[in-house]
């Protein structure tokens, strides 16, 4: 693994399920983000964690949950999936200690029907 | 609540010329702003990486600037090339009661047509 690795690529979900959004650093980055991006809409924040034990909401929280268990992982749960949650996702890691960039992972895409 | 602003939303030149990309946020009380590129159905790329304390970060044809005290920054494309067809992001990190959130702008679509 080098950078963040997001499973799936993409997924195509019946309403109601639920469903559990991957997310892998090996850059031991303290702080991990979660956003969905729509057309016309941009990148949104969803939720984040600026070390492992501690989550935030962010802009568009609600019909998410997350955890940071450890400071590699950071998933993203929907818990009844619902049409207006397609879109797709990235997951995004950031050492805030050294003030240094942000990096991406590759986006899930999130079809819910 | 930081709010992030990219004007123009779209621009399209011909290949060569020199364009330069706005990025305003409404909170200046940020750590630092970053400029990413994202081509279509792909993840973000970092670009470059301002800090708070600088005012500006070259990298290749590439050059950012920010004035925090009037809440803007720039992306300065020279000699623009087909390849640099995409959308461009910029992303404020926020301090303070903002701290911990990267805001992100809704990009700018550049075309480079030969």
């Amino acid at each position: 693994i080098a950078g963040i690795t997001q499973a799936p690529t993409s997924q195509i979900l019946a309403a109601g399920r639920r469903m559990t959004l991957r997310c892998t650093q090996d850059m031991r980055h303290n702080a991990m983000y979660w956003y969905r991006q729509d057309l016309g809409l941009g990148l949104r924040l969803i939720h984040y964690s600026n070390t492992a034990g501690t989550t935030g909401k962010g802009e568009v929280p609600d019909g998410y949950s997350v955890s940071r268990a450890n400071t590699d992982d950071f998933p993203l749960t929907l818990a009844s999936a619902v049409p207006s949650q397609t879109s797709v996702y990235f997951c995004a890691s950031r050492e805030t200690n050294m003030n240094t960039e942000a990096f991406f992972g590759q986006g899930t895409r999130l079809t819910v029907v | 609540k930081q709010e992030v602003t990219q004007i123009p939303a779209a621009l399209s030149v011909p290949e060569g010329e020199n364009l330069v990309l706005n990025c305003s946020f409404t909170d200046s009380a940020i750590y630092n702003l970053q400029w990413f590129r994202q081509d279509p159905g792909k993840g973000l790329t970092s670009l470059l990486l301002i800090q708070s304390s600088q005012r500006e970060q070259t990298s290749g044809r590439l050059n950012a600037s920010l004035d925090k005290s009037s809440g803007r920054s720039t992306l300065y494309i020279a000699a623009s090339q087909p390849g640099d067809s995409a959308t461009y992001l910029c992303a404020a990190f926020g301090s303070g009661t903002s701290y911990g959130k990267l805001t992100f702008g809704q990009g700018t679509i550049l075309t480079v047509h030969p």
